[in-house]
């Protein structure tokens, strides 16, 4: 059973810096593209970033609102995704999502998610 | 890239059918989406994957009432024998060079 267990949200002030964590399980997690997705309170989801696995270079790509302040990595060795966010704004604040993507490029599985709140 | 549109919200009784509609942009009419559900309190899932032709492929567990179809730039995500699990909010996802798109997300009420 595919497992994502996200952690290490939490209340921070604007300007400030989190990283959120995925512990993954179930699955061949180096064979596999993730990204992180996040739902701001009372709006839809929203594409955060992506990263490929190390066969396919670990390339990254984010979305415009985060682009240069947002960090993807992975450690395969951990089966962990990580998400560095930096220079947060109030609008950052939303559930974060760790997910998979499978073999079609569509997102498909989904951890539980972690609230981040930007507030002074 | 391509942009999703969704109505924001769709409402039907029990027991009845509705069928929520994802729109692709202009020039996008051909590509292939995907269907989640994220009900009350819950981590969204994915239901399945649509493609223009109207074939749709869904994932284990997802229940025969569900079904999807297309036509032109729409694409559908039907329910049927409505229950009140289904009440939740359906999202649309699509993607294209190295950049992912949802759509605003329909809130489905079931009364």
């Amino acid at each position: 059973e595919v497992q994502l267990v996200e952690s290490g949200g939490g209340l921070v002030k604007p300007g400030g810096s989190l990283r959120l964590s995925c512990a993954a399980s179930g699955f061949t997690f180096s064979d596999v593209w993730l990204s992180w997705v996040r739902r701001a309170p009372g709006k839809g989801l929203e594409w955060v970033g992506r990263i490929k696995t190390k066969t396919d270079g670990e390339t990254t790509d984010y979305s415009a609102p985060v682009k240069g302040r947002f960090t993807i990595s992975r450690d395969d060795s951990k089966n962990t995704l990580y998400l560095q966010m930096n220079s947060l704004k109030a609008e950052d604040t939303a559930v974060y999502y760790c997910t998979t993507h499978g073999d079609n490029g569509f997102v498909r599985f989904w951890g539980h998610g972690t609230l981040v709140t930007v507030s002074s | 890239q391509p942009v999703l549109t969704q109505s924001s919200s769709a409402s039907a009784s029990l027991g009845s059918s509705v069928k929520l509609t994802c729109t692709l942009s202009s020039g996008h009419s051909n590509y292939i989406i995907a269907w989640h559900q994220q009900q009350p309190g819950k981590a969204p899932r994915y239901l399945m994957k649509l493609e223009g032709s109207g074939s749709y492929n869904k994932v284990s567990g997802v229940p025969d009432r569900f079904s999807g179809s297309s036509s032109g730039a729409d694409r559908y995500l039907s329910i049927s024998n409505l229950q009140s699990e289904d009440e939740a909010d359906y999202y649309c996802e699509t993607w294209d060079s190295n950049v992912w798109v949802f759509g605003g997300g329909t809130k489905l009420t079931v009364l």
